[in-house]
């Protein structure tokens, strides 16, 4: 159950667009659409942002996007604002029936 | 509205045990899966432990596998995670969180701190 991979960290100025990875495996990311991604600003809980590769809860903005091929799926955020500045995890199924979070990606509004 | 309240945590000794409970509200607790998901201080977060929304299914990370236990009371909307054989390496804060398909955790509580220190 190794932990996905993340880039540690990205950054962007407001206004513009970053991509965020994360890479695992065909037991993970590879295996199925179970893929959600989750953002958390310091000392708060962690909030869903996508769920099933691309599906946003109610009350995410459409600026959030996901994608998935092989076993690399991605996090786009459009628009960058200052308040995006947050923690960034994905997290996926796996085939042994477990979860997986990534390491976690800082995200700096510049 | 959909709350999640953890409690149980503490300071403790390697080898001690604790039982975590995660009281919620605002939605049928016997409909939905519910997961413990941790995250030590500075650290990522980690997946812990699941059961399914009868209780008859659970599974657990490798790293706390024959240690932990993961319980529900539907009657009591009350989701449990019994913590044995401690280690310094379990120290963290430790979440219940819903689940609205398989990975999208959509409600977490505020977390409640285990920290396991001789």
């Amino acid at each position: 159950q190794s932990a996905l991979t993340q880039p540690p960290s990205v950054s962007g100025s407001p206004g513009q667009s970053v991509t965020i990875s994360c890479t695992g495996t065909s037991s993970d990311v590879g295996s199925n659409d179970r893929v959600s991604w989750f953002q958390q600003p310091p000392g708060t809980a962690p909030k869903l942002l996508l769920y099933e590769v691309n599906n946003r809860p109610s009350g995410v903005p459409d600026r959030f996007s996901g994608s998935k091929s092989g076993n690399t799926a991605s996090l786009t955020i459009s628009g960058l604002k200052a308040e995006d500045e947050a923690d960034y995890y994905c997290t996926s199924h796996t085939t042994s029936v477990t979860w997986v979070f990534g390491g976690g990606t800082k995200l700096t509004v510049l | 509205q959909v709350q999640l309240v953890e409690s149980g945590g503490g300071v403790v000794q390697p080898g001690k045990s604790l039982r975590l409970s995660c009281i919620v509200s605002g939605f049928t607790f016997s409909n939905f899966g519910m997961h413990w998901v941790r995250q030590s201080p500075g650290k990522g977060l980690e997946w812990a432990a699941y059961v399914s929304p009868d209780g008859t299914s659970k599974h657990y990370a490798d790293s706390v596998k024959g240690r932990f236990i993961i319980s529900r009371d539907n009657a009591m909307n009350t989701l449990y995670l019994q913590v044995s054989g401690l280690r310094v390496d379990d120290t963290a804060l430790y979440y219940c969180t819903r689940e609205i398909a398989i990975g999208g955790f959509d409600y977490w509580g505020q977390g409640t701190l285990v920290a396991v220190s001789s």
